[in-house]
């Protein structure tokens, strides 16, 4: 079965400091891969998505960004953190072609002080 | 592109009542409707989903239910339970396709002892 893991689960971070997120899959292969930010109390902002290995599309400009360098692999990465960029990131797939059911991982807590 | 609106924000019911979410959406190709549930603090999880070919799907207490030429889709949830209390996602997207699934804002459902 297939299974998604994403870390670290929490941390805190200066402003300015950069920040690393990473994600893998198992299971399956050529997945499609998803980050997701959650703001407090709020919904689900689609913040990249990537179908396969180097190819990414940004839906929100910010000071954000993703890889992907290897095909289960999805890191979201940040030069200078901003306060706002505090939010709970979602990693998630979907199997490519199919019906387009997104699973989550356990998500991260990212607390920019 | 798809727009899904979700209603209520929040909702509040006696444990054992019935709790009711509503979502329309504006893609008549929109063929693939998932919702989700939120605890607190966790990842969203995919509860039930609905093909655009069924009206109706049921699982224990939780029911979908599909109308194409109003293009709107709701969650229903009978015999609620404390643990029954979470954030509700909606999504909606034409399954298969390049796009991505759209959420929609979510409902807060509290279940009152």
């Amino acid at each position: 079965s297939q299974t998604i893991h994403q870390w670290p689960a929490t941390l805190v971070q200066p402003v300015g400091s950069p920040l690393s997120l990473e994600c893998t899959v198992e299971g399956t292969s050529n997945p499609n891969l998803y980050w997701y930010r959650q703001a407090a109390g709020r919904g689900l902002q689609l913040l990249f998505y990537s179908v396969g290995i180097g190819q990414i599309s940004s839906e929100v400009p910010q000071n954000l960004s993703a890889s992907r360098p290897q095909d289960r692999q999805f890191i979201l990465s940040s030069k200078k953190l901003l306060l706002s960029d505090s939010g709970f990131y979602l990693c998630a797939w979907s199997v490519p072609g199919g019906p387009n059911t997104i699973y989550f991982g356990e998500g991260s807590w990212l607390t920019v002080v | 592109g798809e727009n899904v609106e979700q209603h209520p924000s929040t909702l509040s019911v006696q444990e054992g009542d019935s709790a009711v979410i509503k979502c329309t959406y504006s893609d008549s190709a929109s063929n693939y409707f998932p919702w989700y549930k939120q605890e607190l603090g966790k990842r969203p999880q995919l509860i039930i989903d609905i093909r655009s070919n069924v009206g109706e799907k049921k699982d224990q207490r939780i029911a979908v239910t599909l109308n194409k030429t109003a293009k709107h889709f709701s969650l229903h949830i009978t015999e609620t339970q404390p643990e029954d209390s979470a954030v509700y996602f909606c999504a909606a997207i034409y399954s298969g396709s390049a796009r991505q699934l759209t959420f929609g804002s979510g409902t807060q459902l509290t279940v009152l002892p």
